[in-house]
């Protein structure tokens, strides 16, 4: 079955912290993956995606994350996290001949000052 | 710009009540998707249409819910007969495979 799986539940950092947000996906052929970012009450945001081509993909916000095939992987990754960070992140997929979003539980991230 | 809109944004219905919740996708955006967030739980997709068609509604429960978008107006997603299970935060969006805009989400408190 399609899937995609979030590692770790609840994070916290400190400001300027390095993070890294473990996302795994089970897709037979061709995937799309996608972050999406939630801040405190508003709606989700597309943070970025991943359909083919360079593995590492640079999103808004400096966010960026890598498609390791090998891992079955897409890893959401920032060097130096901000308070204005903290916010709930998703990763989502969906296979090219689909188009229904399988999103993980999710990951909510605090950055504490 | 306006984004996908949703509403209400916070709903209150005691059980066996309806629930009618409203999507209205981006500007140029034929295709509506919905999706429930369960507590603790990740979106779960329920339902796509087209105006005045529904393509897959294959994560929709098998009784009491349903979707329309009709050829005027917002994509309506209803609830009828309401328990406490359905409580949760429902969310549309509007795009393509390639591309999903979410709406605010409508959080449907059942008491």
């Amino acid at each position: 079955a399609q899937s995609v799986s979030q590692h770790n539940h609840h994070v916290i950092l400190s400001e300027a912290a390095s993070l890294e947000l473990g996302c795994n996906y089970s897709y037979g052929g061709t995937v799309n993956l996608f972050w999406y970012v939630q801040y405190p009450g508003q709606h989700l945001q597309l943070l970025l995606k991943y359909f083919s081509g360079d593995p590492l993909v640079k999103g808004i916000k400096g966010f960026e994350a890598e498609f390791i095939k090998s891992k079955f992987s897409f890893n959401l990754r920032k060097p130096s996290v901000q308070w204005s960070d903290t916010a709930e992140y998703f990763c989502a997929g969906n296979s090219n001949s689909g188009y229904a979003l399988n999103f993980g539980k999710g990951t909510s991230l605090l950055v504490t000052p | 710009n306006a984004g996908v809109m949703q509403n209400p944004r916070h709903l209150v219905r005691r059980r066996g009540q309806e629930a009618r919740l409203r999507c209205s996708p981006m500007k140029g955006h034929s295709h509506v998707y919905w999706y429930r967030q369960l507590p603790e739980e990740g979106l779960k997709f329920m339902v796509y249409l087209q105006k005045e068609n529904i393509i897959d509604e294959s994560g929709m429960p098998k009784e009491r819910f349903s979707a329309e978008f009709p050829k005027e107006g917002p994509s309506i997603l209803r609830i009828q007969q309401v328990v406490r299970g359905d409580s949760a935060a429902y969310f549309c969006a509007s795009g393509d495979t390639y591309e999903q805009y979410f709406g605010p989400g409508t959080r449907l408190t059942v008491t």
